[in-house]
């Protein structure tokens, strides 16, 4: 099956610098990245998404980077600001085999040091 | 407002006793999924439902029962053989096109505590 390994664990920023979270996958076939960000006491939301047909995506400050040859896919926030403060996961999935599921990193911790 | 809603939010859980969470969701969302998180560690997958009156068995499924009677609906029962079933518990949707799974949304969560 899939395994997915993140890296780091915790990751302490300046505010304003930039933070890259970076996860590596297994399963060749994985088409499907999406990437979580989760709030103490909440339920992960979705931050941004990247398929397996393209190599990059942005959304404002936040973009996503994937690598198949080399199977990893990096997020990447710039200009942090106290409010991207939080835990963050990677996961990857097959979604067009009819069977797929999830399979998550084990979360990058992210603190913003005003 | 569209959404997952999960309850209750806090779960007391007495030795040998069964509970159920119920996990909504009115996205008219055809799969949903059952997780688990633990201190430090990733989501791991318990049950997911690709349609109604069908599900599988996640990675963690030891334990844990579920139904799909109706499409908004997948509540989770956490048996008595579970015998470590403290954490955090998050359901999930996702729209489905054709074989293509889309996104997965998550709920709000439960915490579940052993008395």
């Amino acid at each position: 099956g899939e395994n997915v390994e993140q890296h780091p664990s915790t990751l302490s920023v300046q505010e304003g610098d930039s933070a890259v979270i970076k996860c590596t996958y297994s399963d060749s076939a994985s088409n499907y990245f999406p990437w979580y960000k989760q709030e103490l006491g909440k339920g992960p939301q979705l931050i941004i998404d990247i398929r397996s047909n393209v190599g990059e995506k942005k959304d404002q400050r936040i973009a996503v980077t994937l690598n198949k040859t080399a199977k990893h896919f990096s997020l990447h926030i710039t200009e942090t600001q106290p409010e991207d403060s939080a835990v963050y996961f990677c996961a990857a999935s097959r979604t067009n085999f009819g069977n797929e599921k999830l399979t998550f990193g084990t979360g990058t911790r992210l603190t913003i040091i005003p | 407002d569209g959404g997952i809603t999960q309850s209750p939010k806090y779960l007391f859980r007495k030795e040998g006793q069964n509970v159920t969470l119920s996990c909504e969701q009115n996205l008219n969302h055809d799969a949903m999924y059952w997780y688990r998180q633990d201190p430090g560690q990733g989501l791991r997958l318990i049950y997911y439902s690709q349609i109604v009156n069908d599900f599988q068995k996640g990675d963690i499924a030891e334990g844990y029962s579920v139904s799909r009677e109706k499409k908004e609906s997948f509540p989770l029962t956490v048996t008595s053989a579970q015998k470590n079933p403290t954490a955090f518990y998050l359901c999930a949707s996702s729209e489905t096109t054709g074989l293509v799974r889309e996104t997965q949304y998550f709920g709000p969560g439960t915490r579940l505590l052993v008395l």
